[in-house]
């Protein structure tokens, strides 16, 4: 089956710094790429997706580029919040059928300090 | 915004009893899904269900556990006789439909204690 590897946090940053969590891939052929967050007491929640290789998803400032050639999903942005602060998970389908069956890296925790 | 719904948000139990965890999907959705993720590890899948019967398990799905839609509007996850294991946040989820960027949605969470 398809596999995930997430960079390990915690990643502490100031806020308005640059922000990358690292998040590569193993799949049989080109399945939909996810980014999930969890913030503090909360469920997860989509954060974007990309459904193609050279999609780019984005969402509240968040992007992240299916890049199949390096087999990355890297998430990034410009300039991180506080309100940031949440634990990340990169996430794909276990399988090339696409079924809800989602395989999770192991999450990166993000702390955004004022 | 339509949300997926879990109760309780915490229970603790006694190692072999009885756990029943509830959830109410978004009202439109087909799908349905468990998932856990035990403390400081990954969250993993237990379970989908579509069209009143279960569609995908994993291995950690034994025979302890249990799903069912009892009334078109909750979905349970029962656990027979409880384990320290089973000790983890459980996570339900639904979605309108699967295939190429089907979006899960997930609810809050039950997190489960077994002493």
């Amino acid at each position: 089956g398809n596999s995930v590897t997430q960079m390990e946090g915690p990643v502490t940053l100031s806020e308005e710094a640059f922000l990358t969590i690292n998040c590569t891939y193993t799949a049989t052929g080109y399945p939909s790429l996810f980014w999930y967050v969890q913030y503090p007491g909360e469920g997860l929640q989509l954060l974007l997706k990309a459904t193609k290789a050279d999609d780019k998803g984005s969402n509240k400032g968040f992007e992240a580029t299916y890049r199949k050639e390096t087999t990355s999903f890297h998430l990034e942005k410009g300039s991180v919040q506080v309100s940031d602060s949440a634990v990340y998970f990169c996430a794909l389908p276990h399988g090339s059928g696409n079924t809800g069956k989602l395989i999770f890296g192991q999450g990166t925790t993000l702390q955004v300090k004022p | 915004e339509p949300e997926v719904t879990q109760t309780p948000s915490h229970q603790v139990t006694q190692m072999g009893q009885e756990v029943i965890l509830r959830c109410v999907p978004i009202s439109n959705h087909l799908y349905f899904y468990w998932y856990r993720q035990i403390l400081g590890q990954k969250v993993e899948f237990l379970v989908s269900f579509y069209n009143n019967e279960i569609s995908e398990k994993s291995e950690i799905f034994d025979d302890q556990f249990s799903v069912e839609r009892p009334d078109g509007s909750n979905f349970t996850l029962k656990i027979r006789s409880t384990k320290l294991e089973d000790s983890a946040m459980y996570f339900c989820a639904s979605s309108a439909r699967q295939g190429r960027g089907g979006e899960l949605f997930f609810g809050e969470g039950s997190r489960l204690t077994v002493l």
